[in-house]
């Protein structure tokens, strides 16, 4: 099955800890995005790709980091510098930058 | 700031009725508009999309309206029923120029029986 899989589904972590959330795809897909979704609210961009071994932060980057070493993987950690980490994170790609994206079925980071 | 705003952000409807979610955007280039249903703990999913050479879409009981003078699009949802109940989000981008998706703010759709 062609897909976006995000892992863990939920993941606790204690404060001053750093995190990393997982993301493969294996649609072929050049473009990448990580997404932070708050109750009730919308889809804030994070980090984007466009393509391998690069990417440009988002509307809230702050205290978060990614990498792009591989076309179908897009890690984000979590730092101990995002000072409100609890959320829930959405990765999706896209063919190119603006076309049709499709979505993993997130992680619910808890910071205990 | 290329921005697409979302009106009303919840929206409560009787089974049976046509909830109206409507999208004002900026940018005149934005040339794809798709509409995303999202069910709580779920990532969001494509529903329909539109280009701006149609003014209207139908996809079963879902309708994209669209008016490039206004610049504007809503989504219809004919006979509604409970499961319709989630979040929806329109978005937009411009292809010929590279732009990426920009999100609404996204509704909250709950349908009662």
């Amino acid at each position: 099955d062609g897909g976006i899989t995000q892992s863990p589904k939920y993941l606790f972590r204690k404060e001053g800890q750093n995190v990393t959330l997982s993301c493969e795809q294996n649609l072929n897909h050049d473009a990448m995005y990580w997404y932070r979704q708050d109750p009730g609210q919308g889809l804030r961009l994070i980090y984007y790709s466009q393509i391998v071994n690069d990417f440009q932060k988002g509307d809230i980057a702050e205290g978060y980091s990614v990498s792009r070493e591989k076309k179908e993987s897009f890690p984000l950690t979590v730092t101990s510098a995002q000072k409100n980490p609890t959320a829930f994170y959405l990765c999706a790609s896209s063919r190119t930058m603006n076309t049709e994206a499709f979505f993993g079925q997130g992680t619910r980071l808890t910071v205990v | 700031q290329q921005q697409v705003k979302q009106s009303p952000q919840s929206l409560i409807v009787q089974k049976g009725g046509i909830p109206i979610i409507n999208c004002a955007y900026e940018n005149t280039a934005f040339d794809y508009f798709p509409w995303y249903q999202q069910f709580p703990g779920k990532g969001p999913a494509l529903l329909i999309a539109i280009r701006p050479d149609v003014s209207e879409k139908k996809e079963g009981r879902f309708t994209i309206s669209f008016n490039k003078s206004a610049k504007q699009f809503s989504l219809h949802i004919m006979d509604s029923q409970p499961g319709d109940s989630a979040t929806y989000f329109c978005a937009a981008s411009s292809v010929g120029a590279g732009n990426m998706l920009t999100f609404g703010g996204g509704t909250r759709l709950m349908v009662k029986p």
